[in-house]
């Protein structure tokens, strides 16, 4: 059973703020891993896809770097804002079955004014 | 405007009472994907489809059928719906699977089964 875990489950900081949170799936038989962003009472909006050992992405104040080799991913957010509260959750897909994605449990973020 | 539908978005049914909930994306897109999303567990993966006519099962596809006979269209099937499938549910396509394209999701669909 493949397995994805997302770390911290839960977060509370300041507005201004900056944080990061960790995805963490198999090394082996890597082929993509996504990025979803989740507001309540919202659907998951894609952030970032990631194929690449050593991939690095930018989206505004949010960026995302990749570790295959190791089997993890970093979320990185640049100065926090109430805006941001969502969870945060990672999906794995493994090249055995490109057509499965696993996610994690997500990371839920709460930016305090 | 490019997106995904679900239809219906609230539904509370009976155990037993077959049920189907209806998926449309407009995107010509060729993979399609349905998740159950309960408290604790994160966003599990129901069935998916690659293509049309093409189908396979995901992490919990126990009580669940899929159709795609069509390229916009991918319902999902209760058979025999129970209250453990009580959840959200969420549609979701991409130009194709796993080949690093985003997945765009529908609104969601919420079932109670009582």
């Amino acid at each position: 059973i493949l397995n994805v875990e997302q770390s911290p489950q839960s977060l509370h900081v300041q507005e201004g703020d900056s944080t990061n949170f960790t995805c963490s799936f198999p090394s082996s038989n890597f082929y993509a891993l996504h990025w979803y962003r989740w507001e309540t009472a919202k659907s998951p909006e894609a952030l970032f896809v990631m194929t690449l050992n050593g991939d690095e992405k930018k989206k505004g104040r949010i960026s995302a770097t990749l570790n295959t080799k190791e089997g993890y991913s970093y979320l990185y957010i640049k100065g926090s804002q109430p805006e941001d509260s969502a969870t945060y959750l990672c999906a794995f897909i493994g090249s055995g079955n490109t057509g499965k994605l696993i996610f994690g449990q997500g990371t839920t973020l709460q930016v305090k004014p | 405007e490019a997106q995904v539908t679900q239809n219906p978005r609230y539904l509370i049914t009976v155990t037993g009472k077959k049920l189907t909930v209806t998926c449309s994306q407009n995107m010509n897109h060729e993979y399609m994907s349905w998740y159950r999303q309960d408290p604790g567990l994160g966003l599990r993966q129901i069935y998916y489809s690659m293509n049309v006519e093409v189908t396979d099962k995901g992490d919990v596809p126990e009580g669940y059928k899929v159709s795609r006979k069509e390229k916009r269209n991918f319902p999902l099937i209760l058979e025999s719906p129970s209250p453990n499938q009580t959840s959200l549910y969420f549609c979701a396509s991409s130009l194709e699977g796993g080949t690093g394209e985003t997945q765009y999701f529908g609104p969601g669909t919420r079932l109670l089964v009582l």
